[in-house]
């Protein structure tokens, strides 16, 4: 089956810097890339995904971008605020097949 | 258009009993999944229902089971609690599952085993 791996597991940045999370597939099979966001106490909620038909996509303030060949896709947070700090989860997904997620990113904006 | 709702939100069992989670998808979604968060482990997927039909399944023991109702609400049902299934329950709701699509989660049930 897929597997997902996620670095970094903790992520510190001074507010205004960017944050960059990096993941990594195996199935090549695999097509489809979301990214998730999950506060305290809540849900993950969906902020960024991306097909494997497509190398980057952009968002105001994030970004993902994707490399087939080397089975790994990243997501990208320019300008970051406090209300960024969360744990961000990557996933990878086939065609009919369940999501599999990383193992998370606690990303802290330091004021 | 209203989120993912699930119920209860909090819920506390002693081992050996057994619960019963809900799960009602956004409007118009007829794929539900179910996922459990602990954090030793993740997010690990428990099972995936669509038009009332398991469509996948993780890797849990039997006593995990679901079903769907005709009005896509699923519910996910755990007997013979055992301490480790002490986790928060997510669901997801997705328009259909053949396709790459977006999945959408609700808050969450927090499972506590005593």
């Amino acid at each position: 089956g897929e597997n997902v791996e996620q670095h970094p597991s903790t992520l510190s940045v001074q507010e205004g810097d960017s944050a960059v999370i990096k993941c990594t597939y195996s199935d090549s099979a695999s097509n489809y890339f979301p990214w998730y966001k999950q506060e305290l106490g809540k849900g993950p909620q969906l902020i960024i995904d991306i097909r494997s038909n497509v190398g980057e996509k952009k968002d105001q303030r994030i970004a993902v971008t994707l490399n087939k060949t080397a089975k790994h896709f990243s997501l990208h947070i320019t300008e970051t605020q406090p209300e960024d700090s969360a744990v961000y989860f990557c996933a990878a997904k086939m065609t009919n097949e369940k999501l599999t997620f990383g193992t998370g990113t606690r990303l802290t904006i330091i004021p | 258009k209203a989120g993912v709702t699930q119920t209860p939100r909090y819920l506390i069992k002693t081992r050996g009993q057994q619960v019963t989670l809900s799960c009602s998808p956004i409007s118009g979604h007829r794929s539900v999944s179910w996922y459990q968060q602990t954090p030793g482990q993740g997010l690990q997927f428990l099972f995936e229902y669509f038009s009332e039909t398991q469509r996948n399944k993780g890797n849990f023991p039997g006593r995990f089971s679901g079903r769907q109702f005709s009005n896509s609400r699923s519910e996910m049902n755990v007997s013979t609690l055992e301490l480790g299934d002490s986790a928060l329950y997510l669901c997801a709701s997705s328009l259909v599952v053949a396709a790459d699509n977006e999945q959408f989660f609700g808050p969450g049930t927090r499972l506590t085993v005593l």
